[in-house]
C-alpha cells in the first residue's frame, strides 16, 4: 500500500531555528494539501498544490512559511526562524477525485 | 464560508453501545460534500464516511451510518455495537462543490470519544 507518507514524523527544534518537511503523495494524486493541526483543535488548511502549481495559501501561511512541489511529486513545507506558536501537527493530504482525499500521518513540530 | 460545529467536546460510551456523534454546518453553498475522519493517537486522519448533498440516502460503511439532516444542516455519525478500537478523536468536516480545483476540507474542533470495556 503506497499511501501519503511524511517526514519527519516528530521534529523538536530550538525558537528560531529553520525546518524543513516532506510529503510524498500517492503517485497518481495530482492535487496536495498541507494543513495545520494545534491541539484541541482540527485540522486548519494552509496551501494547495495542482500539480507542480500553487494554486492557494491560507492567511495563516506567514512569511516565515514556504512550500513548494518540484515536477509535481514530492513536496516540501519549511518553516524559518521558528516560533512556539509553530508548534503543531502539519499534515498532507493528496487527492485525484473528492472522493479520494487520503492523509499521511504528519509531522509533530515542537519549537522550544 | 463553509463552518462546522462539533458540540461534544468528549463523550464516554460503553462496549458494545451505539454512539451517535453531533455536527452541525453552515453553507451557502447548494452543493457540498460531508465527511467524517477517526484520528487515533498515532495522528493520521481516517476516512470513515461520506455524503454528497444532493444523495437522497443516508450514507453507510460498515458500522458507520451518517444521519444526514440537510433542511436542519445537520450530519451526524452513528457508530453501531462500538469497539474498544474505535476510542479515538472525530472530526466532522465540509468540502465546497465539487469543482475542479482547491477542494479543501473545513473541520469542525472534533469529538474524543473513549470506549469503557
Amino acid at each position: 500500500d503506497t499511501g501519503v507518507s511524511q517526514d519527519p514524523r516528530h521534529k523538536i527544534t530550538k525558537r528560531g531555528q529553520n525546518v524543513t518537511f516532506r510529503c510524498d503523495p500517492i503517485s497518481e494524486h495530482n492535487r496536495l494539501y498541507w494543513y495545520r493541526q494545534t491541539l484541541g483543535q482540527g485540522p486548519e488548511f494552509l496551501t494547495y498544490f495542482q500539480n507542480e502549481a500553487q494554486l492557494e495559501k491560507s492567511r495563516l501561511l506567514s512569511d516565515r512559511f514556504s512550500a513548494e512541489r518540484p515536477k509535481g511529486s514530492f513536496s516540501t513545507l519549511e518553516i524559518q526562524r521558528t516560533e512556539q506558536g509553530d508548534s503543531a501537527m502539519y499534515l498532507c493530504a493528496s487527492t485525484r477525485t473528492v472522493y479520494g482525499y487520503t492523509f499521511g500521518s504528519g509531522t509533530r513540530l515542537t519549537v522550544v | 464560508a463553509q463552518k462546522i460545529t462539533q458540540t461534544q467536546p468528549g463523550m464516554f460510551v460503553q462496549e458494545k453501545e451505539a454512539v451517535t456523534l453531533d455536527c452541525t454546518y453552515d453553507t451557502s453553498d447548494q452543493s457540498y460534500g460531508l465527511f467524517w475522519y477517526k484520528q487515533p493517537s498515532s495522528g493520521e486522519m481516517i476516512f470513515l464516511i461520506y455524503q454528497g448533498s444532493y444523495d437522497e440516502q443516508n450514507a453507510t460503511e460498515g458500522r458507520y451510518s451518517l444521519n444526514f439532516q440537510k433542511a436542519r444542516k445537520s450530519a451526524n455519525l452513528v457508530i453501531s455495537a462500538s469497539q474498544l478500537g474505535d476510542s479515538a478523536m472525530y472530526f466532522c468536516a465540509m468540502i465546497p462543490p465539487p469543482y475542479f480545483g482547491n477542494e479543501k476540507l473545513t473541520f469542525g474542533t472534533g469529538t474524543r470519544l473513549t470506549i469503557i470495556p
